[in-house]
């Protein structure tokens, strides 16, 4: 049961321009989303998170949109550049819940061409 | 301040062996989580310690897995009697403190079994 899903594998997007990466969620108990980016051979390095009590989170370059009602989130990055270029993970969990565990779902591999 | 150590990177093991991973949470880290990765797919939560307790254990498979953070030393993932379907990349991560999910991830140790 994929309760966070990618369903975009891969994304190509020239540099300078927007890249929006989608995720959905079927669990309507989770109240606090994540997105992690990953290069090969590494571990995800945090991005940017958003806690459901908000609709929008800003940072730099970065920004994750929350529609709760369509149980949807996205991160856009504008301008997009060639180091952007990664797999980017979505991960959700219940900030309720006793333990810190993460639902992740299965990646987008973003590609930046120059 | 070093961040989240795993070693080793690479681990081969023959079928029936026994696999042990190390993690180093950063400084100041108390808290563990072991996640893994399995080919195409997202990171999956396997399991969350504290120093001397195992606080979730919800993601670990009943059999030959078993994880530990003793009051000394690193965070040692244990698999007994590897199977080929144990071929994946183990990440751990830490966080300072519960309700923080923008924990840091180390660069994972690649497991394959031959």
């Amino acid at each position: 049961d994929q309760q966070v899903k990618q369903n975009s594998p891969s994304l190509s997007v020239q540099e300078g321009r927007i890249s929006i990466l989608n995720c959905d969620y079927t669990n309507s108990m989770f109240d606090y989303f994540l997105w992690y980016k990953k290069y090969p051979a590494e571990g995800p390095t945090f991005l940017i998170s958003i806690s459901s009590i908000k609709d929008k989170n800003e940072d730099g370059r970065f920004t994750v949109f929350l529609n709760k009602s369509a149980k949807h989130l996205s991160l856009h990055i504008v301008p997009s550049q060639p180091g952007d270029s990664a797999v980017y993970f979505c991960a959700a969990s219940a900030l309720g819940g006793a333990t810190n565990k993460l639902i992740f779902g299965t990646g987008t591999l973003l590609a930046v061409q120059p | 301040n070093a961040g989240v150590m795993q070693n080793p990177r690479h681990l081969v093991r023959r079928r029936g062996q026994e696999a042990r991973l190390r993690c180093s949470p950063m400084k100041g880290h108390s808290h563990v989580y072991w996640y893994r990765q399995l080919p195409e797919e997202g990171l999956k939560f396997m399991v969350y310690l504290q120093k001397e307790n195992i606080i979730d254990e919800s993601g670990m498979p009943k059999e030959r897995f078993s994880a530990e953070f003793p009051k000394e030393g690193p965070s040692i993932l244990r698999i007994q009697q590897v199977v080929r379907g144990d071929s994946a990349a183990y990440f751990c991560a830490s966080s300072p403190q519960q309700g923080n999910y923008g924990y840091t991830f180390g660069s994972g140790t690649r497991l394959t079994v031959v």
